[in-house]
């Protein structure tokens, strides 16, 4: 079935370096994409997201990027602070689907000192 | 903008009592709401979409009868878990979308069945 994964359930960054987070997608139909932060006993938080007319996105310390020749999209934290230590979930649907998000398995990333 | 809330945000009652937790959109109105659940380390799994003035729909293997829903209005969605068992021990999180694009997650509520 179609699907969502991470490439990596963990990433420990040193504080002040930068962050990439990898998600790859499944379903070519997707054409949005989501990026959600979950600190421990929260629950998600949207941080970010992009539609398939668009390679890259940038917010405040994020960037978003998305390959739809190979389904992938990352997350760049710029300058990773000990705040941003969380598990990353990506998402993705299709604009106008009354249907829920598809999430990934999550990328639990650790800020060192 | 875009605010779910969710109340308790944590709860304990005794095994065989039933708990109603509520997901509220403050500032949209949720014509569909989602409920998950999520254990330690692991990822959102739905359990059922709310819809306002109709009836659920849950995944497979979701007992309908034990989590009751109900989408009463726009901006209210309650699950109630009937005869909580140990088992049923979770993080529960809700969320709602004012569109068809974004979906805004609740804070979530944390049951604990003894």
């Amino acid at each position: 079935g179609e699907s969502v994964g991470l490439h990596l359930p963990t990433l420990s960054v040193q504080e002040g370096d930068n962050s990439i987070i990898n998600c790859a997608y499944s379903n070519s139909a997707s054409d949005y994409f989501i990026w959600y932060k979950q600190e421990s006993g929260k629950g998600p938080q949207f941080i970010i997201d992009i539609r398939s007319n668009m390679d890259k996105r940038q917010g405040q310390r994020v960037t978003v990027l998305l390959n739809k020749t190979v389904k992938h999209l990352s997350l760049q934290i710029a300058a990773t602070q000990p705040g941003d230590s969380a598990v990353y979930f990506c998402a993705e649907n299709m604009l106008g689907s009354a249907r829920q998000l598809t999430f990934g398995s999550g990328t639990q990333l650790t800020v060192l000192p | 903008g875009a605010v779910v809330s969710q109340h308790p945000s944590w709860v304990i009652c005794k095994s065989g009592t039933s708990v109603k937790i509520e997901c509220r959109s403050l500032d949209f109105q949720a014509t569909t709401m989602f409920w998950y659940r999520q254990f330690p380390k692991q990822s959102l799994m739905l359990m059922a979409t709310s819809n306002e003035g109709s009836k659920a729909t849950y995944e497979q293997g979701v007992e309908k009868d034990k989590f009751l829903i109900n989408h009463a209005s726009l901006t209210l969605s309650t699950l109630t878990v009937t005869s909580a068992h140990p088992e049923d021990s979770s993080f529960y999180i809700c969320s709602a979308r004012p569109g068809r694009e974004t979906q805004y997650f609740g804070p979530g509520t944390r049951l604990l069945v003894l």
